[in-house]
């Protein structure tokens, strides 16, 4: 068990660009968090899967945000247009479906929109 | 959302236990309390959760409230390595967390 994964640990882009973040959860783990985390400030929630099925969506998702879980294994976040407002860290978390599931997060990464 | 308030700051001294209090007034019944911790550029790491009950692990411990309505992380003997930012969140199953702007605790030698 190597625990949750992040790629990449940083991206550098330009505003207007689109970015693609890719998280691999803990192997049996059924559900699968991303949050958004800004300097000083504790994470926010995004959106999250049971398997494949993308469940909740946060009103921070805007319509440039996207993710997916197509076999319910690992998932990827884009942001398409990115704004200098994206700049943050973006992290994945993952857990097993049960009544007092524990979080296990990744490293995160950290975007920079230039 | 259910949300929780924690102190910005606190200090101990290495060796010293630390109390670190969060308040929830609004809990619901089915609101599981989550304690994690965030290390600069890591992702915040499981401390302890419980429900209703003291509970102790490796780690900490946590002691809830009767009326639910706050709870307290107990680090029973501080070292630098916990110098972390400490974040209390309500967690209900099948749902997202709300994490708060957590505490900052500070370990001086």
């Amino acid at each position: 068990d190597t625990g949750v994964s992040q790629d990449p640990r940083h991206k550098i882009t330009k505003r207007g660009q689109n970015v693609t973040f890719r998280c691999d959860p803990i192997s049996e783990h059924n559900r699968l968090y991303w949050y958004r985390q800004t300097l000083g400030q504790g994470p926010e929630f995004l959106t999250y899967f049971q398997n494949e099925a993308q469940l909740e969506k946060s009103r921070l998702l805007s319509d440039r945000f996207s993710a997916e879980r197509p076999k319910g294994s690992f998932s990827t976040l884009e942001i398409q247009r990115t704004e200098q407002g994206d700049s943050a860290m973006y992290l994945c978390a993952s857990s097993l479906a049960a009544d007092n599931e524990k979080l296990f997060f990744g490293s995160g990464t950290q975007l920079s929109v230039l | 959302d259910a949300k929780t308030t924690q102190p910005n700051s606190m200090e101990s001294n290495e060796e010293e236990p630390v109390h670190l209090p969060c308040n929830h007034s609004t809990i619901s019944g089915t609101d599981y309390i989550h304690w994690y911790r965030q290390l600069p550029s890591q992702g915040p790491e499981y401390v302890i959760h419980g429900l209703t009950s003291n509970v102790n692990n490796r780690m900490a411990s946590l002691a809830i409230a009767e009326d639910r309505k706050s709870s307290t992380l107990i680090l029973h003997r501080a070292t630098l390595r916990d110098a972390a930012v400490y974040y209390c969140i309500l967690h209900r199953n099948a749902g997202k967390s709300t994490f708060g702007d957590g505490t900052t605790l500070t370990v001086k030698p």
